[in-house]
This record gives C-alpha cells, sequence and structure tokens, in this order.
C-alpha cells in the first residue's frame, strides 16, 4: 500500500487566491513526521512546512499552512495569497520514527496571472 | 545555517568516465542521504549514512559507490554508468532522531 497518497497530479490557481494541495499518508504508527516540500523547476527541494503526529494545532509558516485531520490520515497544505513564484512541484511526505521518508508521487501548481 | 551545499551543479559524462559527487553540509547532523530524481517523479532514496556508517543500499548498481570521509562531507563515485542514469542526484541531512530532512540543490547528470 502507498504511504503517501496525492491524487492531484496538476492543479491551476489564479495569483492572489488560495490554492489547497491534498495529501493522505498511511501508517500504524503512533509517531511520525508529515512535511511538505516545494521543488521550483530549479531542482532544489526546499522544505516548507512540518506537522508532528502529538502536535495538536495545525502547522502554520508564512502563507503556507497545513491541515492536519488525523483521524482522517490527511495533512492537506494550504497555500493563501498565490504568487507567480509559488509554480512548482510539491511533495508530501512521511517520516516513521527511524524510518526512512516516503514520498507522494506530487502535485505540480501553476499559478495564473 | 540550514544549508547543505552540493558540487558540480552539472555534470556531463560518458559511459567509462569516473566521477565524483560532492555534498557539503555544517548543520551537525549525523544522517546524510543520497537521493536519485527523474524528472517529474519523487526522489528515489539510494544510500543511508548514520555517523559516517552506512546503514542503507536501497539495492543501488555497484557503479554507484558512497563515501563518508566525514560527519561533514558525502560523496557519490560514478563509473561505467549507463544513459538511464540521467537524472537529478539530491543528497540530504538530517539530525539524528529528529524528522526533518533538509537538501541541497542537487546536481544534474547526463550520461552520454
Amino acid at each position: 500500500a502507498q504511504k503517501i497518497t496525492q491524487t492531484q497530479p496538476g492543479m491551476f490557481v489564479q495569483e492572489k487566491e488560495a490554492v489547497t494541495l491534498d495529501c493522505t499518508y498511511d501508517t500504524s504508527d503512533q509517531s511520525y513526521g508529515l512535511f511538505w516540500y516545494k521543488q521550483p523547476s530549479s531542482g532544489e527541494m526546499i522544505f516548507l512546512i512540518y506537522q508532528g503526529s502529538y502536535d495538536e494545532q495545525n502547522a502554520t509558516e508564512g502563507r503556507y499552512s497545513l491541515n492536519f485531520q488525523k483521524a482522517r490520515k490527511s495533512a492537506n497544505l494550504v497555500i493563501s495569497a498565490s504568487q507567480l513564484g509559488d509554480s512548482a512541484m510539491y511533495f508530501c511526505a512521511m517520516r516513521e520514527l527511524g524510518n526512512q521518508f516516503y514520498f507522494g508521487t506530487g502535485t505540480s501548481l501553476t499559478v495564473i496571472p | 545555517d540550514t544549508e547543505v551545499t552540493q558540487t558540480p551543479k552539472h555534470l556531463v559524462m560518458g559511459m567509462t568516465n569516473k566521477k565524483s559527487l560532492k555534498c557539503e553540509q555544517h548543520m551537525g547532523h549525523r544522517a546524510m542521504y543520497w537521493y536519485k530524481q527523474k524528472a517529474k517523479k519523487p526522489p528515489e532514496l539510494m544510500f543511508v549514512y548514520s555517523y559516517e556508517k552506512l546503514s542503507i543500499n536501497e539495492s543501488v548498481p555497484s557503479r554507484f559507490s558512497p563515501e563518508c570521509p566525514n560527519s561533514s562531507l558525502l560523496n557519490l563515485h560514478l563509473h561505467a554508468l549507463q544513459p538511464e542514469d540521467s537524472a537529478l542526484y539530491l543528497c540530504a541531512s538530517s539530525q539524528d532522531g529528529s524528522f526533518a530532512e533538509y537538501f541541497g540543490p542537487g546536481t544534474r547528470l547526463l550520461v552520454l
């Protein structure tokens, strides 16, 4: 079974609008971390936001927030006020304690002026 | 300093060449990783070093040879590569026991 599922291969959003990128995960561990990375065409994987499984509050970092719904095993990324520079590939990832990263297949986001 | 550096940024090599990729971090991280990434795909884990010892080798062909000379440096030695090995090679590091991995900018490798 896939550990991380991203069901949106491609998304479009109008500049200045908000967009939600979906991510669901599969684990039986109690302790794990969820991550979102941005990868522009230049190739660098940029760490955006982290949510720990025991964190009760949703993580936020500037215009990025993570909508964590533990019972549904979902960790959606919300980008508010989209900018042209947000156009990139976005990967959701999970790490169970002591284990390697599991990446989703990614969502390609295009911001339209 | 949350930077992982990689050199070179781009590399073109023939199938008979020997080359090396270099990765460096000065964050005191004790785990370092090599990933291979094809276009529009997620990164695939190749190797993990933990405390300078190879802890994971994801069945990578022997034409890829990792080396960790010290806790800040990670090399990937390349020999007799195939055209299908052309990809973006990413290095990452993480604090031991910490969840977050920090990635370098990658080396774009083209094998002719």
